[in-house]
């Protein structure tokens, strides 16, 4: 499984764009990357997944550059409710798939 | 659809008990995970199930823990005999497949052994 490597904490101010990046040197061939949020006393929610390039859903972008050793999740205009874990895991399908949560990076967002 | 379904949601127990965490998964995922969170050791997998069948059980911490899926509305993860290092918030996660499926995670037990 690929280790990842992400800044335990973050802050941010209400309003502004937060990119935070994620090392996965080891990443396989296979290898989806996932980032998953989690709000205190609460179970993570799943954000956002992809293999490659970019990737955009109502809530975050995911970009992926070219030798995949790396992800950047942005997260565009935050606002307090948006402080909370952020996790990103690499793992493949496959019956014998599984993710691995990392220790996470805490984003504290100020007003 | 209610979501993955998690009970008890606070457990109190005293060393030695048997502690018992109830899930029902999402219905139509066949994929179902364990987890347990610390502030020391963050979230842990202990187990996962795919299609009823324990698929990886490398996380379970001793023997002390065991896992059911009798059918696929339905898994039990137990701790006999409790002890206090066991303290700790468990989730139970349900998806469609194991690996990259996005995963559905319950609103965990609490779970507080004195």
């Amino acid at each position: 499984l690929a280790k990842t490597t992400q800044p335990i904490s973050m802050d941010s101010y209400e309003g502004q764009e937060v990119n935070i990046t994620c090392s996965h040197n080891n990443i396989a061939t296979n290898d989806y990357i996932t980032w998953y949020q989690q709000f205190p006393s609460q179970g993570p929610r799943f954000i956002i997944q992809g293999y490659k390039t970019k990737v955009t859903n109502e809530v975050a972008s995911l970009f992926i550059p070219a030798d995949r050793k790396s992800s950047t999740l942005s997260l565009p205009r935050v606002s307090l409710s948006d402080t909370a874990v952020y996790y990103c895991l690499v793992g493949s399908s496959g019956n014998t798939g599984k993710l691995i949560f990392g220790q996470g990076t805490t984003l504290q967002v100020k007003p | 659809d209610a979501g993955v379904i998690q009970s008890p949601r606070h457990e109190v127990t005293e060393m030695g008990q048997e502690v018992t965490l109830r899930c029902k998964p999402i219905s139509g995922h066949n994929s179902l995970f364990w987890y347990r969170q610390t502030m020391m050791r963050g979230l842990e997998l202990l187990i996962y199930f795919n299609n009823n069948v324990p698929i990886d059980d490398s996380g379970m911490p001793e023997d002390r823990f065991s896992a059911k899926m009798p059918n696929a509305s339905f898994s039990t993860l137990k701790i006999q005999p409790s002890e206090p290092r066991d303290s700790a918030v468990y989730f139970c996660a349900s998806s469609f497949g194991p690996g990259t499926y996005e995963q559905y995670f319950g609103p965990g037990t609490r779970l507080t052994v004195t």
